[in-house]
């Protein structure tokens, strides 16, 4: 199964550009790479998701290689509300057409004010 | 407020013992993932429904059963608890079979004793 590899903590200044990077040298043609986050005493949430072209939306831009062994998330402006953890996620196809699912550690972001 | 229900939001229970951990999906998600989550292991995913039907398995322990409702509302079984079981159950929904926007409960808090 193809796993995902992150740092497991980093830090930033608050206002500045952050880039959550994450290795999945084992990733196959059809997995999709996610990026969730969790913020203190919540459940995950959804951030970005992509396949092999670089993704931008409202929270985020995921930026992938071009051989798809990593990818960074980017949050353009970090806020103290962005402080959690980030998880790095591959959705991976498995056999008889079910998906498996497969978390990294996840990155403890910490931003200072 | 995520729009996913989880009851109860905390149980303590004795070892030994069996629980039921429910979900209600948001309004129009026919998926619905578990996962758990220990200080130790971090994000497990255990199981995926998709309108009623198994979809995915991940780390689900054979003690471990769930299901889906017609109702699309999912219940997580939990039996012969030990104190290794003790952790955040997180409940997520979505639209479709995808990966689009999974929208994830508060979860419930279990402790095993």
């Amino acid at each position: 199964d193809a796993k995902t590899t992150q740092p497991n903590s980093m830090e930033s200044n608050e206002e500045e550009p952050v880039h959550l990077p994450c290795n999945h040298s084992t990733i196959s043609g059809t997995d999709y790479i996610h990026w969730y986050r969790q913020l203190p005493s919540q459940g995950p949430e959804y951030v970005i998701h992509g396949l092999t072209s670089n993704v931008n939306n409202r929270m985020a831009s995921l930026a992938i290689a071009e051989d798809r062994k990593s990818s960074t998330l980017i949050l353009h402006r970090a806020t103290l509300r962005d402080a959690a953890v980030y998880y790095c996620i591959l959705r991976s196809t498995g056999t008889s057409g079910t998906y498996k699912y497969i978390f990294g550690t996840g990155t403890r972001l910490k931003v200072l004010a | 407020d995520s729009g996913v229900t989880q009851t109860p939001k905390h149980l303590i229970t004795a070892t030994g013992q069996r629980v039921t951990l429910r979900c209600s999906p948001r309004s129009g998600d026919l998926s619905v993932y578990w996962y758990q989550q220990s200080l130790d292991q971090g994000l497990q995913f255990l199981i995926q429904y998709y309108n009623g039907e198994e979809r995915a398995k991940g780390n689900i322990l054979e003690r471990f059963s769930a299901q889906q409702f017609p109702d699309l509302h999912s219940e997580l079984n939990l039996s012969s608890l030990e104190l290794g079981d003790s952790a955040l159950y997180f409940c997520a929904s979505s639209v479709v079979d995808s990966h689009y926007g999974y929208t994830f409960g508060s979860g419930t808090r279990l402790t095993v004793v």
